[in-house]
């Protein structure tokens, strides 16, 4: 079965600074998606960004970029000029075409002012 | 705007009733919603897979007839907790993958049901 490993349980930040969030997976498989999700104190579960394991280019999403190795099965998060906003728990997520997406335990970011 | 709805947002319900979740695609149609439970400081677990028209797919350890769980149509599926006891008090969030979309396309989430159960 595919596990998907945040080591962090927590982390915190500087506003204005940056910050890397671990990931690791397990997986037999070539071929699948991996993404990061954000879960603010709302609750709301909001796509950060996501990666095509076929792509060897890592994803990048304006501040939110992405440090994937296929080889390591790492799929690490950095965060660039940290905002206030981005504290929140981020949640690694790992999944085969139309599989059921697998999560990690989480990683609570805190951004200090 | 949103493109799930989930309601209600929170309930309360004494031991023993039964409580219904609705998770709504407002913006496409979609033939798979997904059901998750989050323990506080947890990650989501995958309770189970709702599929139009046929029945659901249930994770190990999740009793299907507790967690009964219709999709009639392809922008509405239901959580029903039947019988519920206080360790049903959880965070229940639905989730929705377009009917046309790919195997990369990404999951949208409803805002969860805090259930409550005295």
């Amino acid at each position: 079965a595919q596990t998907v490993t945040q080591s962090q349980p927590e982390m915190s930040v500087q506003e204005a600074e940056t910050v890397t969030l671990s990931c690791t997976y397990d997986t037999s498989e070539s071929d699948y998606y991996l993404f990061w999700y954000k879960q603010p104190p709302s609750r709301q579960m909001i796509l950060v960004i996501r990666q095509e394991a076929y792509k060897q280019q890592n994803a990048t999403e304006n501040r939110f970029s992405v440090n994937f190795q296929k080889a390591a099965k790492s799929f690490s998060l950095k965060i660039s000029d940290s905002q206030l906003g981005d504290a929140a728990m981020y949640f690694c997520a790992y999944k085969r075409s139309a599989e059921k997406l697998v999560f990690g335990k989480g990683t609570k970011l805190t951004v200090n002012p | 705007g949103a493109v799930v709805s989930q309601h209600p947002s929170r309930v309360i319900c004494k031991s023993g009733t039964s409580v219904k979740i609705e998770c709504r695609s407002l913006d496409f149609q979609a033939t798979t919603m997904f059901w998750y439970r989050q323990f506080p400081k947890q990650s989501l677990m995958l309770m189970a897979t709702s599929n139009e028209g046929s029945k659901a797919t249930y994770e190990q350890g999740v009793e299907k007839d507790k967690f009964l769980i219709n999709h009639a149509s392809l922008t509405l599926s239901t959580l029903t907790v039947t019988s519920a006891h206080p360790e049903d008090s959880s965070f229940y969030i639905c989730s929705v993958r377009k009917a046309e979309g790919g195997g990369n396309s990404p999951l949208h989430f409803g805002n969860g049901t805090r259930l409550t159960v005295t």
